[in-house]
């Protein structure tokens, strides 16, 4: 199976700091990117697809680099109840499903 | 339903018994995934299905676990003769083709 890596972690930050986790896949043939969210003991909740131009969602900035082969996500001014598991996911073809990264666990700290 | 739900949220079983979990995906969502999470670890991928059909099942672990799909929409995930290392929560996804999933709240399996 194709692997999708990122640095598990922990990432403490202090409130209001910025922050941000890449991660890196093997196929350059990927189509698709996200970012999900996992709390400790829930679900992954989708945080934000990648798109090619990057793309912004108030606090938070998804890129994509296809030379490189890698996502980033960017966090601004964090906040306590940033503090999760990010995952990353990438999907290879129409025809194969998610794949998910291990996850890079974020402390953000009063 | 508004989003993906599953049956039993929570499931205690002897070990060497059946369970079979559901699945209910979001209404019109091709794809369904099952997953698997022990505690503090990472997704494990079991099967994926497109429609009716498992393209992808390449990560179901021994031949004790099996999934179906019918009309393209309800799934259920079998586990014959439970382990004491089956012990896990299980959680089902549905999506759009070559969109991002949506979760449901899982089913977290004890075997004693």
């Amino acid at each position: 199976r194709k692997e999708v890596e990122q640095d598990p972690g922990p990432f403490n930050v202090p409130e209001g700091a910025t922050v941000a986790f890449n991660c890196t896949y093997s196929n350059s043939a990927s189509q698709s990117f996200f970012w999900y969210r996992q709390d400790c003991r829930k679900e992954p909740k989708l945080l934000m697809s990648v798109y090619s131009s990057g793309n912004e969602d108030g606090r938070f900035t998804a890129q994509l680099n296809r030379a490189s082969q890698y996502i980033s996500l960017l966090i601004r001014d964090s906040k306590l109840s940033d503090s999760a598991t990010y995952l990353c996911v990438v999907i290879y073809s129409g025809n194969t499903p998610l794949v998910f990264g291990k996850g890079t666990r974020l402390s953000v700290i009063a | 339903g508004a989003g993906v739900s599953q049956s039993p949220s929570n499931k205690v079983t002897e070990k060497g018994k059946d369970v079979e979990l559901r699945c209910d995906p979001i209404s019109g969502h091709t794809a369904l995934y099952w997953y698997r999470q022990s505690l503090g670890q990472g997704l494990e991928f079991l099967i994926y299905f497109q429609g009716n059909s498992a393209p992808d099942k390449s990560g179901l672990p021994s031949d004790r676990f099996s999934a179906e799909r019918t009309g393209g929409s309800v799934s259920t995930l079998t586990i014959q003769r439970t382990q004491q290392e089956d012990s896990a929560v299980y959680l089902c996804a549905s999506s759009e083709i070559g969109l991002g999933a949506f979760f449901g709240q899982g089913t977290r399996l004890t075997v004693v």
